[in-house]
């Protein structure tokens, strides 16, 4: 049973456009959220993160959503740029775990 | 520069030899992870470590072992036992404080066994 789900595998977006990947979560105990991008044969990179005192978070062309009653999250990326194109994928955490628990990942493609 | 190596970068062996995959940081983290990457699949964890000396399964430990004697180090061994074993496989740590730690990553290790 998959506790985190990203149910697009891919997404394609022009550059410059607005790029939103989501992500939602069963596990309630979750209260610590993150996302990775990863290219190729490398391993992930860790791109931001959200914890559940807080409904929103910002690093620059990037900002996490998180809406708890809902059990979803989403990351947007704005302007996305070709640089941007990798696989992203949402990661959970909670309760004094040391588990991260990914989803399968979404394959962002960004369109020059 | 601080970070986390793996090695080596492609790895093949023969089906039925155990094979050992190199581990090491320079982070001063306290726990250590192992993580296994199939096509289309997210991460799944093999087994983890809090501290030295001490670790633990994680949800597919089966064919796989572990030792962690000193805390920069943690190399996992893939056996005999492991029915499929071709993976992409990824190392982390993170700092031991338990639930919001962000986990960083090693370069990988494909691992092809003919």
């Amino acid at each position: 049973d998959q506790q985190v789900k990203q149910n697009s595998p891919s997404l394609s977006v022009q550059e410059g456009r607005i790029s939103i990947l989501n992500c939602d979560y069963t596990n309630s105990m979750f209260d610590y959220f993150l996302w990775y991008k990863k290219y190729p044969a490398e391993g992930p990179t860790f791109l931001i993160s959200i914890s559940s005192i807080k409904d929103k978070n910002e690093d620059g062309r990037f900002t996490v959503f998180l809406n708890k009653s809902a059990k979803h999250l989403s990351l947007h990326i704005v302007p996305s740029q070709p640089g941007d194109s990798a696989v992203y994928f949402c990661a959970a955490t909670g309760a004094g775990s040391y588990q991260l628990t990914f989803g399968k990942g979404t394959k962002l493609s960004v369109i020059p | 520069d601080g970070g986390i190596t793996q090695s080596p970068k492609y790895l093949f062996r023969k089906e039925g030899q155990n094979v050992t995959l190199s581990c090491e940081q320079n982070l001063n983290h306290d726990a250590m992870y192992w993580y296994r990457q199939d096509p289309g699949q997210g991460l799944r964890l093999i087994y983890y470590s809090q501290i030295v000396n001490d670790f633990q399964k994680g949800d597919i430990a089966e064919g796989y072992s572990v030792s962690r004697e000193k805390k920069e180090s943690f190399p996992l061994t893939v056996t005999s036992a492991q029915k499929n074993p071709t993976a992409f496989y990824l190392c982390a740590s993170s700092t031991f404080l338990g639930g919001a730690d962000t986990q960083y990553f090693g370069p990988g290790t494909r691992l092809t066994v003919l």
